[in-house]
């Protein structure tokens, strides 16, 4: 069983919506999570980090997480077409990192 | 400029040959990486380092090997590439903080193929 599950898309939203992208994971143990976004061809980047319980925001971005459930998400305001791009939740579970395979997102106009 | 700097971008080269990959970075992080990123699998960690001559394997470290002999360098030694580690592969650095390791600064990438 994959630590930290994603799913893979596409994940298509037209301009101005909302675009949920989801992720659970299955170390109890993890502390620290983590979105970064990744444009094809590039590097990727952090978008938001969370390390308690609820919801953080940060402009169009708010990340919620809920370590009950093992499970942490990504929620992106008025969807605009430069967001298109592969979604990647971390988890830092001990010393080690471990990513999702990702989630594709479009932003179509 | 803080940055993780990564050199070659790009190399190509034949089953056997050895070859070392370059991490270096000007943030004074402790901690350290190196990911490959396979299409589907996403980035799957190689070996990590929590600070000099301390490093550690991660998911995938079969075939690869690593040192940290100062602070701002790690490099990713290949000593007999295979086919299958064709992929491209991510150096990355960050602080330690009290939850764990911190946000991850990411190098540019190599993009490795092995014939």
């Amino acid at each position: 069983q994959k630590e930290v599950e994603q799913n893979s898309g596409p994940l298509s939203v037209p301009e101005g919506a909302i675009a949920s992208l989801n992720c659970t994971y299955s170390d109890r143990v993890s502390q620290s999570f983590f979105w970064y976004r990744q444009y094809s061809g590039k590097s990727p980047e952090l978008i938001m980090s969370i390390y308690s319980n609820g919801d953080k925001e940060d402009g169009r971005f708010t990340a919620q997480l809920n370590k009950a459930s093992q499970y942490v998400s990504l929620l992106i305001r008025d969807s605009q077409p430069s967001d298109s791009a592969t979604y990647l939740c971390a988890v830092n579970p001990d010393n080690d990192m471990r990513f999702g395979a990702g989630t594709r997102l479009t932003v179509k106009p | 400029e803080a940055q993780v700097t990564q050199n070659p971008r790009y190399l190509i080269t034949v089953t056997g040959k050895k070859l070392t990959v370059t991490c270096s970075q000007n943030m004074n992080h402790e901690y350290m990486s190196w990911y490959r990123q396979d299409p589907g699998l996403g980035l799957r960690q190689i070996y990590y380092s929590m600070n000099v001559e301390v490093t550690d394997k991660g998911d995938v470290p079969e075939g690869y090997k690593v040192s940290r002999k100062e602070k701002r360098n790690f490099p990713l030694i290949l000593e007999s590439p295979s086919p299958n580690q064709t992929s491209l592969y991510f150096c990355a650095s960050s602080w330690r903080g009290l939850a764990g390791v911190d946000t991850q600064y990411f190098g540019p990438g190599t993009r490795l193929t092995v014939l």
